[in-house]
């Protein structure tokens, strides 16, 4: 089945400094992956579309410059949160969408990374 | 702009059955999803309707009314595993794009023995 990877499952990170989560689907090519974010015992927010060879779209409300995505092959996207401060604590979980035909296929859903900054 | 309601949280027994209603507000309509999440986990997808009826997998049936701008997850012969939240989803804005989607607030399932 379709396998996309998180890495790191979990990350503590000082105030002021970045940190890079990388996401992978491992069995299938994806041009387009996804960013979400949850905070605790809410639900999953659309931060933006990671597009392989052109660059990120952005949520309304969500500040490009802090969050940085960059996606380098058709199976790695990146995010990094720069200058990380507490209020950015949150799960970031990457999806991935197979590329080829069925439009409506499902998302699958890498393990999520949590972030703690202190 | 669109939006989603579920309730926060339902109980049951072992063995009893579940339904999550789902009604949604949006500006176009490419169907409704629901996802399950376990604490701490991945959310992984669990049905898909884009026409209106009932659509079965295994124990889990979900169930769509365009007209009513409604939909359900039925949970049935429930066990301890299926404790978790449980979220349906609709694609943002105008796209049908499966990627980009608006999660409702989740329904958490609480299974007793």
């Amino acid at each position: 089945g379709a396998v996309v990877s998180q890495h790191p499952s979990w990350v503590i990170c000082k105030s002021g400094t970045s940190v890079k989560i990388e996401c992978r689907s491992l069995d299938f090519q994806a041009t387009t992956m996804f960013w979400y974010r949850q905070f605790p015992k809410q639900s999953l927010m659309l931060m933006a579309t990671s597009n392989e060879g052109s660059k990120a779209t952005y949520e309304q409300g969500v500040e490009k410059d802090k969050f940085l995505i960059n996606h380098a092959s058709l199976t790695l996207s990146t995010l990094t949160v720069t200058s990380a401060h507490p209020e950015d604590s949150s799960f970031y979980i990457c999806s991935a969408k197979r590329d080829g035909p069925g439009g409506n296929s499902p998302l699958h859903f890498g393990n999520g990374t949590r972030l703690t900054v202190t | 702009g669109q939006s989603l309601e579920q309730p926060s949280e339902v109980t049951a027994v072992e063995g009893a059955i579940v339904q999550i209603n789902c009604t949604y507000q949006t500006s176009g309509f490419y169907g409704l999803s629901w996802y399950q999440q376990h604490d701490g986990g991945a959310p992984t997808f669990l049905s898909y309707n884009a026409l209106d009826g009932l659509e079965e997998t295994g124990r889990f049936s979900s169930f769509l009314s365009r007209s009513d701008s409604y939909g359900y997850l039925l949970l049935q012969e429930l066990q301890m595993k299926d404790s978790a939240s449980y979220f349906c989803a609709v694609p943002k804005g105008t796209t049908d794009s499966w990627g980009k989607l608006q999660f409702g607030a989740g329904t958490q399932v609480v299974v007793t023995p």
